[in-house]
């Protein structure tokens, strides 16, 4: 069992607002990740980092920001919710094991609704 | 173009009967390939994880098979229970990035029927 936490699980707000969703992990793992993913379909990288104060974006262009202060603690922000970001947001950490077989842990989801 | 592509979309079998699932993918440089289980409104959890030089691997009633030459793989799942129903992904690792950029299929929906 992955030790990654993400809240809420679920959260359903109206367009325009602004919504921060959280994931914390307690392995220690330096990289952390966010991905975005509708029913049916592949899961698609928004946002990565390596480590603390490191964040990149990832392959799906997103309007959404994050934050690395802290290890572990990788937070997505919306700054203005619009119905078009509904989806299923999936973080995921891993290790510093390195190498070509370093397995992401994913936390259980957060399914956003924009009204 | 890097992609990966699962058969089928989805199945439905009877509890206690064997299934097979496919992936193909033409991501290239390869690095590793792994299957994920997806319980419905859950976060991905690793099943299994291949490398070039490996055939087959097994955890529990699962079994992956690669075929790195054909680029194929298969996950089997042995004697099923109502507990497998879920969505099986699988994710392919390049080289191409220190990141180790993952591919993912849309998985294949599997539900077993009492």
């Amino acid at each position: 069992e992955a030790d990654i936490y993400q809240t809420p699980r679920y959260l359903v707000i109206g367009t325009g607002k602004k919504i921060t969703l959280e994931c914390s992990q307690t392995m220690g793992h330096d990289k952390m990740y966010w991905y975005q993913q509708d029913p049916g379909m592949e899961l698609h990288l928004i946002h990565y980092s390596y480590g603390v104060n490191s964040t990149e974006k990832g392959d799906l262009s997103s309007e959404s920001t994050v934050s690395r202060i802290r290890t572990e603690h990788f937070p997505l922000t919306l700054e203005s919710a619009r119905p078009s970001h509904t989806s299923q947001y999936l973080c995921a950490s891993s290790g510093r094991a390195g190498g070509l077989q370093e397995t992401q842990y994913f936390g259980p989801g957060t399914r956003l609704l924009v009204l | 173009k890097n992609q990966v592509e699962q058969s089928p979309q989805s199945l439905i079998i009877l509890e206690g009967k064997n299934c097979t699932l496919q992936c193909n993918y033409t991501v290239s440089p390869f690095s590793n390939l792994r299957w994920y289980k997806q319980d419905t409104g859950r976060g991905p959890v690793s099943l299994t994880i291949m490398t070039f030089s490996e055939n087959t691997k097994s955890n529990g009633r699962y079994t992956a098979t690669l075929d790195a030459d054909t680029k194929q793989s298969s996950l089997h799942i042995t004697a099923s229970q109502l507990s497998d129903s879920a969505s099986y992904i699988c994710v392919v690792s390049d080289r191409g990035s220190t990141l180790g950029r993952l591919y993912f299929g849309r998985g294949t929906q599997l539900t077993v029927w009492p």
